[in-house]
């Protein structure tokens, strides 16, 4: 069975840091690309970040480009997000997402809150 | 970037209707549609890729048309369980991978 489980969401203040990790598990981890996704409260989907199967390949949305860095370890099946100079309007809930046939986003975590207050 | 715009922003339906949501492109993307259904504090889930190709496991109720720029998800017969916000989402470019502003669909 196919998971993927998010962990190291919190409160952090404005211009503070988190990693978030994401733990795969399935699934051959280093054959699938990658995603990050998330949703600030009552709000819709915002895609975040794209990491190639070897990492070499990355994108950001241009609102946390320069701020945050995705990054993958295919011997721990593990996929993390870090996330620095955060504002208020990081404030979401932030998804995994495994990418399938035609890039759709086939499995997705549960999910981690990330809140930005002072 | 690509800009995907979902019509209607809600809806309200009986069990039983026939609802139809629709996603228009700012340019084109081929088939590199897909659509996701999420419940309130759920992970949204694959319902259609490629336009019109049903994920493993989703009722066969939903379907898929278009291309181009133009596409439309349908729920042939609502069902009580498919109450929840719909998003459609291009992959034919990245960055960025957009999503639709999604469409809600509450209980008459």
């Amino acid at each position: 069975e196919v998971q993927l489980v998010e962990s190291g969401g919190g409160l952090v203040q404005p211009g503070g840091s988190l990693r978030l990790s994401c733990a795969a598990s399935g699934f051959t981890f280093s054959s699938y690309e990658m995603n990050w996704v998330r949703q600030a409260p009552g709000k819709g989907l915002e895609w975040v970040s794209y990491i190639g199967i070897s990492g070499n390949t990355i994108y950001y949305a241009a609102s946390v480009k320069g701020r945050f860095t995705i990054s993958r370890d295919n011997a721990k099946n593990s996929l993390y997000l870090q996330m620095n100079s955060l504002r208020v309007e990081d404030t979401a809930f932030y998804y995994c997402a495994r990418e399938g046939a035609r890039n759709a986003f086939d499995y997705w975590g549960q999910g981690t809150l990330v809140t930005v207050s002072s | 970037d690509i800009q995907m715009t979902q019509s209607p922003s809600s809806l309200s339906a009986s069990v039983g209707d026939r609802v139809t949501i629709t996603c228009r492109a700012s340019q084109t993307i081929g088939s590199y549609l897909n659509w996701y259904q999420q419940k309130p504090g759920i992970a949204p889930n694959l319902l259609i890729y490629d336009a019109s190709s049903l994920q493993s496991g989703v009722p066969s109720r939903f379907s898929g048309s278009g291309s181009g720029t133009d596409f439309t998800l349908t729920i042939s017969s609502l069902q009580p369980e498919d109450f929840a916000t719909y998003y459609c989402q291009q992959s034919y470019s990245t960055p960025p991978r957009t999503f639709g502003q999604g469409t809600k669909v509450e209980i008459k």
